[in-house]
């Protein structure tokens, strides 16, 4: 099946420092999604992305869909403390009754302060 | 928030038991899935539902069933629990515009153990 890839399987930055995560995969999406999951709490929905090459931002928040719509990055600038997760990239292929997500297995987030 | 409540948030049960989770959405979306998340694995869909009564197997389906007998609640039961399905259980809607913007959104998660 689709698989989607993320690595590495966690990082560590500094406070304030700026990070990036890549998701990959050897399909096609039509749809790149990116989610940050609390300690406890259900994925929440942060950037969606709808077009190849498309750049999106949400404050301190940047993703971009890849030209070749296997691939998108997530970049989190001048890091803080709650930016503490785990982030999955998911993609979609179709909008219609089966439409299905494939998810990453996720990317654990540590800031120190 | 989307508009999403699951219950129980946690639950402790012993092999062999039935149980019953519950999805519930204020939303009126069409669509609703069950996922699983364990460590190593990420997110596993377990089955989805496009309407009432209308449900299908996604990739992790053995061992469970679904019902959807209300647009706004979805059930996940597993006949017979075991120690394999302890989990945290996820359960997602999606609108149903037509357009790429549909996009699903999560609840807060079940903790199942199965001892």
């Amino acid at each position: 099946g689709q698989q989607l890839n993320q690595s590495p399987q966690s990082m560590f930055i500094q406070e304030g420092e700026d990070v990036s995560m890549n998701c990959t995969s050897s399909s096609i999406f039509n749809t790149w999604l990116w989610y940050k999951q609390d300690p406890g709490e259900g994925p929440v929905l942060l950037i969606a992305l709808y077009k190849a090459g498309e750049l999106t931002s949400n404050g301190r928040l940047t993703a971009q869909f890849g030209i070749t719509r296997k691939d998108s990055f997530l970049n989190i600038s001048a890091s803080i403390p709650s930016d503490v997760g785990i982030y999955f990239c998911a993609g979609q292929t179709s909008v219609g009754a089966n439409s299905k997500l494939t998810f990453g297995k996720g990317i654990t987030l540590s800031v120190r302060p | 928030d989307a508009g999403i409540t699951q219950s129980p948030r946690h639950k402790v049960t012993e092999t062999g038991t039935p149980v019953t989770l519950r999805c519930h959405q204020t939303e009126n979306h069409r669509y609703m899935y069950w996922y699983r998340q364990d460590p190593g694995h990420g997110l596993r869909l377990i089955h989805y539902s496009y309407g009432v009564k209308d449900t299908d197997k996604g990739e992790v389906s053995d061992g469970y069933s679904v019902s959807r007998s209300k647009t706004e609640d979805f059930l996940l039961t597993l006949e017979s629990a075991t120690s394999s399905q302890t989990s945290v259980y996820f359960c997602a809607i999606r609108s149903n515009t037509g357009t790429s913007t549909d996009t699903q959104y999560f609840g807060p998660g079940t903790r199942l153990t199965v001892l």
